[in-house]
């Protein structure tokens, strides 16, 4: 049984506040780790693909870490907006699978203005 | 619009009745996966095709669940006999064959509520 965990469930923060959020997998037969944004109503967006130990990605406001040695990743968002309103998922995928992900639980975040 | 497009986005079924899903792929993607996203879970993965041969399925997916990719392009979930605790988001996904770095493009989703 694979164990992806995200951390917080949730989270309220104020525009204009930076934010971070963790997930944990597990450390070996690691291949990739994937972060989605997924809003009401709409598909899940890929943000990254992320293959190597250390890592790092950025687009605009958004980035994220890498570290499969203990097994965890972190997700940035510099100066938070009400459109970033939506729930993060990471999901691992496993080095002998067809590409089939394991999902976290999500973590809700939602911006106030 | 060439993304992963799922019909219906709704259905509201009464148990017992059999209900079945569609996914259409983004074309050129070989790969198309089906997952399942309960309230306060991350999606699950219940099955995987590669073109038309469905390679993986999950234990999730019982005898009454079975799905298809007949010609290797769209793809099919049927549910037979639904139990309430059928009701999910269900979820289409397609990528490009092998490689670390491909993303698995998701589409809008089927919720399915049995009453």
């Amino acid at each position: 049984i694979l164990n992806v965990e995200q951390s917080p469930q949730s989270l309220h923060v104020q525009e204009g506040d930076s934010t971070n959020f963790t997930c944990s997998f597990p450390s070996s037969n690691f291949y990739a780790l994937h972060w989605y944004r997924w809003e009401t109503a709409k598909s899940p967006e890929a943000l990254f693909v992320m293959t190597l130990n250390g890592d790092e990605k950025k687009k605009g406001r958004i980035s994220a870490t890498l570290n499969t040695k203990e097994g965890y990743s972190y997700l940035y968002i510099k100066g938070s907006q009400p459109e970033d309103s939506a729930t993060y998922l990471c999901a691992f995928r496993r080095g002998t699978s067809y590409g089939k992900l394991t999902f976290g639980q999500g973590t809700i975040l939602t911006v106030h203005p | 619009d060439t993304g992963v497009s799922q019909n219906p986005r709704h259905k509201i079924t009464k148990r017992g009745q059999n209900v079945t899903f569609r996914c259409d792929p983004i074309s050129e993607h070989n790969r198309l996966y089906w997952y399942r996203q309960t309230l306060g879970q991350g999606p699950e993965f219940l099955t995987y095709f590669q073109n038309e041969a469905q390679l993986e399925k999950s234990r999730l997916l019982s005898d009454r669940f079975s799905a298809e990719r007949p010609k290797g392009s769209f793809s099919t979930l049927e549910i037979q006999r639904t139990e309430q605790g059928d009701s999910a988001m269900y979820l289409c996904a397609s990528s490009p064959t092998g490689g670390a770095r491909n993303e698995q493009f998701f589409g809008p989703g089927t919720r399915l509520t049995v009453l």
